[in-house]
């Protein structure tokens, strides 16, 4: 069975920094690219990276300040987020992609970040 | 990006009746490969989306056959022919045809 499990949110100074982690398991995690995806009241749900062995895409929202990373060995995924904004608080979710097939198959249950000042 | 574009936002529906909701594309999402990456998400109440159906038409797995999902180029349909009281929820169309994904604003199935 196909399991991502996301931790590392929690509340956090405006301008500081929190690194969230993806634990997959069930699948060979170093075939997929995984998403972030995040979620907020105001704007719905939103792509923010994407992260094959190969390529990494950010949205223009985090772009310079949030950088994902994974260790295929530990069937992680991780996203360092630096510089948090308020408009960053927001649900955070990993996602699997299936090339040639979909863009977010398996998700896990999200983990909250709070940017507060 | 690609903007998608929902409607109805919200859909008041009795029990046992259809449903319809549609997605547009701001550009075409057929990819170079010839397939179209466009998929429906349901998001029960407090709980993450779930795929419903991938590739314009293919049901996931566990999804139940009352759900079918149509159309090609810029225009998509999802269809429940008959809602029942689990499917109240927010339903999101996505692509996957061209980085990054991007989202529907959401439409809102409730009951009647």
């Amino acid at each position: 069975e196909v399991q991502l499990v996301e931790s590392g949110g929690g509340l956090v100074q405006t301008g500081g920094s929190l690194r969230l982690s993806c634990a997959a398991s069930g699948f060979t995690f170093s075939n997929y690219p995984m998403i972030w995806v995040r979620q907020t009241p105001g704007k719905g749900l939103e792509c923010i990276s994407y992260i094959s062995s190969t390529t990494i895409v950010y949205a223009d929202s985090v772009r310079g300040r949030f950088t994902s990373s994974r260790d295929n060995g530990k069937n992680s995924l991780f996203l360092q987020m630096n510089g948090l904004r308020d408009e960053d608080t927001a649900v955070y979710y990993c996602a699997r992609v299936v090339p040639g097939v979909v863009g977010g198959d398996h998700w896990g249950q999200g983990t909250l970040v709070t940017v507060s000042s | 990006d690609i903007v998608m574009t929902q409607t109805p936002l919200s859909s008041p529906v009795t029990l046992g009746q259809p449903a319809s909701i549609s997605c547009k594309s701001s550009q075409s999402l057929v990819h170079s490969n010839g397939d179209t990456y466009l998929s429906w998400l349901q998001q029960r109440p407090g709980q993450p989306p779930r795929l419903l159906i991938y590739k314009i038409s293919n049901r996931f797995s566990g999804v139940p056959d009352r759900f079918s999902g149509s159309g090609a180029g810029t225009d998509f349909t999802l269809k429940i022919s008959r809602v029942e009281a689990e499917d109240v929820g927010v339903y999101y169309c996505t692509q996957a045809s061209q980085l990054p994904y991007t989202f529907g604003q959401g439409t809102k199935l409730e009951i009647k």
